[in-house]
């Protein structure tokens, strides 16, 4: 079985400034694709950016990038340029190839940016 | 641009009872999940179905079950509440056979057993 783990409950930045969300995960699959979804407070979760395993490029969206290590399984997330707006729980999320498109999720860590 | 509308949005039951967790998608998508998500605890997968007629448990399906029986609705059925079912539920939705992961997900249920 597969499990995420995000070993930072909580984390704070402020507004303009960068920061790196952690995210480690355990799998025995070779394929598999990795995933940072974004909860604004009492809004609906959305995805935030997507990594395929089989690609050694990291992922970007805008002022989101991922730092992808496959080899130490790590996942993390840096959000550039920090918006109010950027508050929000984030989960990191393991899905495997041809599983149903079934994710895995981490415990999240909440993001507050402050003004 | 109603995408994945879950009713009712609260609820709060006494132990012993049942209730369904609504759950509709205007998208045309074949994949729907249930999820809950427990304070600290992240998102459980329930129940997930791959189309209408086809559903399996996920990692958590003790205490409830599901239907599919059109593309758009997949309800969620809790028998015999339980304080251990109090919970914010989220139902989600797919196109699927795509490996994309992006899922697009509801508003929400929350309930409380008492």
């Amino acid at each position: 079985a597969q499990t995420v783990t995000q070993s930072q409950p909580e984390m704070s930045v402020q507004e303009a400034e960068t920061v790196t969300l952690s995210c480690t995960y355990d799998t025995s699959e070779s394929n598999y694709y990795l995933f940072w979804y974004k909860q604004p407070p009492s809004r609906q979760m959305i995805l935030v950016i997507r990594q395929e395993a089989y690609k050694q490029q990291n992922a970007t969206e805008n002022r989101f990038s991922v730092n992808f290590q496959k080899a130490a399984k790590s996942f993390s997330l840096k959000i550039s340029d920090s918006q109010l707006g950027d508050t929000a729980m984030y989960f990191c999320a393991f899905m495997k190839q041809g599983g149903s498109e079934k994710l895995v999720f981490g415990k999240g860590t909440k993001l507050t940016v402050n003004p | 641009n109603a995408g994945v509308t879950q009713t009712p949005k609260f609820r709060i039951l006494k132990i012993g009872q049942s209730m369904t967790l609504q759950c509709t998608q205007d998208m045309n998508h074949n994949y729907m999940y249930w999820y809950r998500q427990d304070p600290g605890m992240g998102l459980k997968l329930i129940y997930y179905s791959v189309g209408a007629g086809i559903t399996d448990k996920g990692e958590v399906p003790n205490g409830y079950n599901v239907s599919r029986s059109t593309t758009e609705d997949f309800p969620l059925r809790l028998e015999l509440a339980a304080p251990s079912q109090t919970s914010v539920y989220f139902c989600a939705s797919s196109p699927g056979q795509a490996n994309t992961g992006e899922l697009f997900f509801g508003e929400g249920s929350r309930l409380t057993v008492l």
